[in-house]
């Protein structure tokens, strides 16, 4: 079946500007991650979204991140006045919590994000 | 906070040897995963792992679990080179109320001929 999908693969924009990324889970899963990976370290947590409602923003740098799943599937990530230091790969893991007794999370290719 | 911290963070190996990339982590937690990233690629899941003195093998790799300690290891036996590219532990913050991961740096592997 269909892996956890993200677009666009890469995204450049400017200083200041704002920036939406998206991501389709695997059908099915109520879970859904978001993981910022800077080069040559390992993904970061930044928010989990259980259905509709994020269940854990802790891991969001600032008022500038902002994420939505309204209708519990594809999320949106998004990013206002982006600043050259949100410049990594952006990745999206989904899992089915609820039926299992562990939460192996499935990942996307990613979206790489470059701010000039 | 939750740390977790692999070792070494760069390894290079030949053929047909072995070697063990460790992880550590800081707090208690029954549940870790292995992945594997190739360059330019998002991540690979590998093992979960779920209990304490768990042991997973597929092909010439080999992972371990033991809470008690809190480390794993993954082996890897007689290396070949498609299985250069990095490894990363993660562990589930599950026991602290969180359904989140936290990774540690990752383990590059380069095998050569």
């Amino acid at each position: 079946g269909a892996g956890v999908s993200q677009t666009p693969s890469n995204k450049v924009t400017e200083k200041g500007k704002y920036v939406e990324l998206r991501c389709d889970p695997i059908s099915g899963h109520t879970a859904l991650y978001w993981y910022r990976q800077s080069l040559g370290q390992g993904p970061e947590f930044l928010i989990y979204f259980q259905g509709t409602g994020a269940a854990d923003d802790s891991g969001l740098p600032n008022d500038r991140f902002f994420a939505v799943r309204p209708e519990g599937s594809v999320s949106t990530l998004k990013i206002q006045r982006t600043e050259r230091g949100d410049s990594a790969v952006y990745l999206c893991a989904s899992s089915s919590i609820g039926w299992s007794s562990y939460n192996e999370q499935f990942f996307g290719p990613g979206t790489r994000l470059t701010v000039l | 906070e939750l740390k977790v911290e692999q070792n070494p963070l760069f390894l290079s190996m030949q053929e047909g040897k072995n070697y063990t990339i460790y992880c550590n982590y800081s707090t208690t937690s029954d549940r870790l995963y292995w992945y594997r990233q190739d360059p330019g690629k998002s991540l690979e899941s590998l093992f979960v792992l779920l209990s304490n003195g768990a042991v997973k093998q597929e092909g010439r790799l080999m992972a371990s679990l033991d809470t008690k300690a809190r480390l794993s290891t993954l082996h890897i036996t007689a290396a070949v080179h498609d299985l250069s590219a990095t490894y990363f532990c993660a562990v589930d913050m599950a026991q602290g109320g969180s359904e989140k991961l936290v990774f540690g740096k990752g383990t590059k592997l380069t095998v050569n001929p």
